[in-house]
């Protein structure tokens, strides 16, 4: 079982509707959480941190659930310009501060 | 300020060369990762420097590939005896202290071994 795992999608969304999708870990004594963005042959840029009581960031919100393990990403009143992968990082405690990365969930944001 | 810079942007090699690949961290920025991408999947991690010493390089595939951050500023990745399959895309990143600080990519270095 990967460490991180995701998604891949891709997601099809209507423009204007709610997107969300979940990043599962499997190490119990994680640490940090967030989510990065990633444009179609461009670098991954921090979308957000994920914090445990959850937390919101425009029409952008992310949860933590430590209890069943994932993270998720849910995306309000989709733009165009969401279309991206996103993936998800993990830093795991005990790895020190190694950030693994899930493999990416696709989304498609059309008119 | 001046982003992670990564040299070359790309590298073509023949199978079983060899290859540096360059990464120019932040600066002041004291950890510093190395991760390669492939097509439709997500960064693989190599491996990760705090300050001039490997943290951690678990992620390494196998003794081909070797990398060094001498002076705690740019390191290189090495690649010995390329085979085709070393074909990816390498990403560099720094962030300042490592751990929970957000990272910040170059623009990584596209390398495909023939």
């Amino acid at each position: 079982r990967k460490e991180v795992e995701q998604d891949p999608g891709p997601f099809n969304v209507p423009e204007g509707a709610t997107v969300a999708f979940n990043c599962t870990y499997s190490n119990s004594a994680s640490q940090s959480f967030f989510w990065y963005r990633q444009d179609c042959r461009k670098e991954p840029k921090l979308l957000m941190s994920v914090y445990s009581s959850g937390n919101e960031d425009g029409r952008f919100t992310a949860q933590l659930n430590r209890a069943s393990q994932y993270i998720s990403l849910l995306i309000r009143d989709s733009k165009l310009s969401d279309s991206a992968t996103y993936l998800c990082v993990v830093n795991f405690k005990a790895a020190g501060n190694k950030l693994t990365f899930g493999g990416g969930t696709r989304v498609l944001v059309k008119p | 300020g001046a982003g992670v810079s990564q040299t070359p942007s790309n590298k073509v090699t023949e199978k079983g060369k060899y290859v540096e690949l360059r990464c120019d961290p932040i600066s002041g920025h004291t950890a510093l990762y190395w991760y390669r991408q492939s097509l439709g999947q997500g960064p693989e991690f190599l491996i990760y420097f705090q300050g001039t010493g490997a943290a951690d390089d678990s992620g390494l595939p196998n003794d081909r590939f070797f990398a060094v951050r001498p002076e705690g500023s740019v390191s290189t990745l090495k690649i010995q005896r390329t085979e085709r399959g070393d074909s990816a895309v390498y990403l560099c990143a720094s962030s300042p202290t490592g751990g929970s600080s957000p990272l910040h990519f170059g623009n990584g270095t596209r390398l495909t071994v023939t």
